[in-house]
C-alpha cells in the first residue's frame, strides 16, 4: 500500500531543474513525506523529507502543498548522475514503521 | 554507505537449502529492516527490528525468519529456499522512528 501516485517516467535536460510530482491525497496529519532515489541496482538513497513546511538541503528542495495532498521534489540543476528512479513515500511518524515504496518515477537526464 | 555491510553480496543456492543473509551496521542505530526488490513490485518489507531481540513482520514475511541478538547484526534466514525467493535483498538502518533510513548495497540471491 504505497499511498502515493507518481508519473512512471520523466525526462529532463541536463542543467535544468527537474520537478518530480507526487500525489498523496490520503495523507494524515502525522505522516511525513520522504523522497528516495535508486540508481541502477544500488540501494535506495535518502534525499529529503518533510511534514508540512518546505524543506531544502544540499541535494534538493521539497515543496509540500498547503493541504498536504501533493508535493514536488526539485533538483535545481540536474546532471546525468541524477538519472535514477525516484520514490515518494509517506510514513507515519513515531512508529518506526516501514517505508512503503511504490514503483516511483524513472527520471532520465538528457545531455 | 552509512556504515552498513551486507554479506554475501551474491549467492546462488539450491531449492530446499537454508540460507542466511547478514546485515552488519557500525552506526549503533536502533531500527533495522530487511526488504526485497523484484521487478514490478518495488521494495517490499520482509521483517524489521526495533531493538535487540525485538522484531516484527512486514508485508512479505512468509518463508523468512530474522534474529537480532546484538545491536549491530540483523540476520535474515530463508528456512528452505524456493525459486520465488530469488530476489535482491536490501538491509536498511535508522536511528529513530521519525528519521530517514539508510540502505545497504544489496544481496543478489538466486535460488536454482
Amino acid at each position: 500500500d504505497a499511498k502515493t501516485t507518481q508519473p512512471p517516467s520523466m525526462d529532463c535536460a541536463e542543467g535544468r531543474a527537474a520537478n518530480l510530482p507526487c500525489n498523496h491525497s490520503t495523507i494524515s496529519g502525522n505522516e511525513y513525506v520522504y523522497w528516495y532515489r535508486q540508481i541502477h541496482s544500488q540501494g535506495p538513497q535518502y534525499i529529503i523529507h518533510g511534514l508540512k513546511n518546505n524543506e531544502t538541503n544540499e541535494m534538493a528542495s521539497l515543496i509540500i502543498t498547503e493541504d498536504r495532498k501533493s508535493s514536488t521534489l526539485i533538483l535545481p540543476h540536474a546532471t546525468l548522475r541524477d538519472t535514477a528512479v525516484y520514490y515518494c513515500i509517506v510514513r507515519e511518524s513515531n512508529t518506526g514503521n516501514q517505508f512503503y515504496f511504490g514503483t516511483g518515477t524513472s527520471l532520465t537526464v538528457i545531455p | 554507505d552509512a556504515g552498513i555491510t551486507q554479506s554475501p553480496r551474491h549467492k546462488v543456492t539450491e531449492t530446499g537449502t537454508p540460507v542466511t543473509l547478514r546485515c552488519h551496521q557500525t552506526e549503533n542505530h536502533r531500527y533495522m529492516y530487511w526488504y526485497r526488490q523484484d521487478p514490478g513490485h518495488g521494495l517490499r518489507l520482509i521483517h524489521y527490528s526495533y531493538g535487540v531481540k525485538d522484531t516484527d513482520k512486514g508485508e512479505v514475511s512468509d518463508g523468512y525468519s530474522v534474529s537480532r541478538s546484538k545491536t549491530e547484526d540483523f540476520l535474515l534466514t530463508l528456512e528452505s529456499a524456493t525459486s520465488s525467493q530469488t530476489s535482491v535483498y536490501f538491509c536498511a538502518i535508522a536511528p529513530g522512528a521519525d528519521t530517514e533510513a539508510f540502505f545497504g548495497q544489496g544481496t543478489r540471491l538466486t535460488v536454482v
